[in-house]
């Protein structure tokens, strides 16, 4: 069955550099999240988008936005990079009532 | 969304069942306990959820108390994939986009 797919898998950055993820939800599901996971810390909610409308924000900082696009896929933009921004990026992708799936993730790595 | 408590680390032998405690006491009666299990630094994955009553799926059953204050997680024969940090979450139906919040987690490991 087809998965959430994230791109890239690993990237690595300078700081104040700006970086993109991206999120390919699976077919027919209208939500996708976005969480951050730091090293040895559990994930944390950045955002959602439902039909394209941003739904819910959590303690994503103001250097970030996000988007869903008329394809339902994602992206994160992150400027002006932190070291402290280093971190497994998931997306989530989930039906109006159904339960999250998650992709791999994005390794991001900021130097 | 209600709060939920579990022990941090739990040790199982393979082949035997896992039994993983989660207490939820100030759960609302809208609202759902659902498991996450999240393998190394990989992506959350669902393992099942229920309202009250008692539910089994091919990976796992889930135990509600009556009172619905607490709930375990089963994995009936547990192998060594099974070692994983298990999340424990209450939430309502999604009307909508609803966030997950993770806690700490029980970090389960299956030993040989």
């Amino acid at each position: 069955a087809a998965g959430v797919i994230q791109s890239p898998r690993h990237l690595i950055k300078e700081k104040r550099e700006t970086a993109t993820l991206k999120c390919y939800p699976i077919p027919r599901h209208d939500t996708v999240y976005w969480y951050q996971q730091g090293p040895g810390q559990d994930p944390q909610f950045l955002i959602s988008f439902y039909e394209k409308m941003q739904s819910d924000k959590g303690s994503i900082p103001d250097r970030f936005s996000a988007q869903q696009f008329s394809d339902y896929h994602s992206e994160l933009n992150m400027s002006s990079l932190e070291l402290g921004d280093s971190a497994l990026y998931f997306c989530a992708s989930s039906s109006r009532t159904g339960w999250q799936y998650f992709g791999p993730g994005t390794r991001l790595t900021v130097l | 969304d209600a709060k939920t408590t579990q022990p941090p680390s739990m040790d199982c032998a393979e082949g035997r069942a896992a039994n993983l405690p989660c207490n939820h006491s100030t759960i609302s009666g809208n609202e759902y306990v659902y498991w996450y299990r999240q393998i190394h630094s990989q992506g959350p994955q669902y393992i099942i959820h229920g309202l009250k009553n008692n539910e089994t799926n091919e990976m796992a059953s889930l135990i509600i108390t009556e009172d619905r204050k607490s709930s375990t997680l089963i994995l009936p024969h547990a192998t060594l994939r099974d070692t994983a940090v298990y999340y424990c979450i209450v939430r309502e139906v999604p009307q909508g986009a609803q966030k997950l919040v993770f806690g700490q987690g029980t970090r389960l490991t299956i030993n040989p």
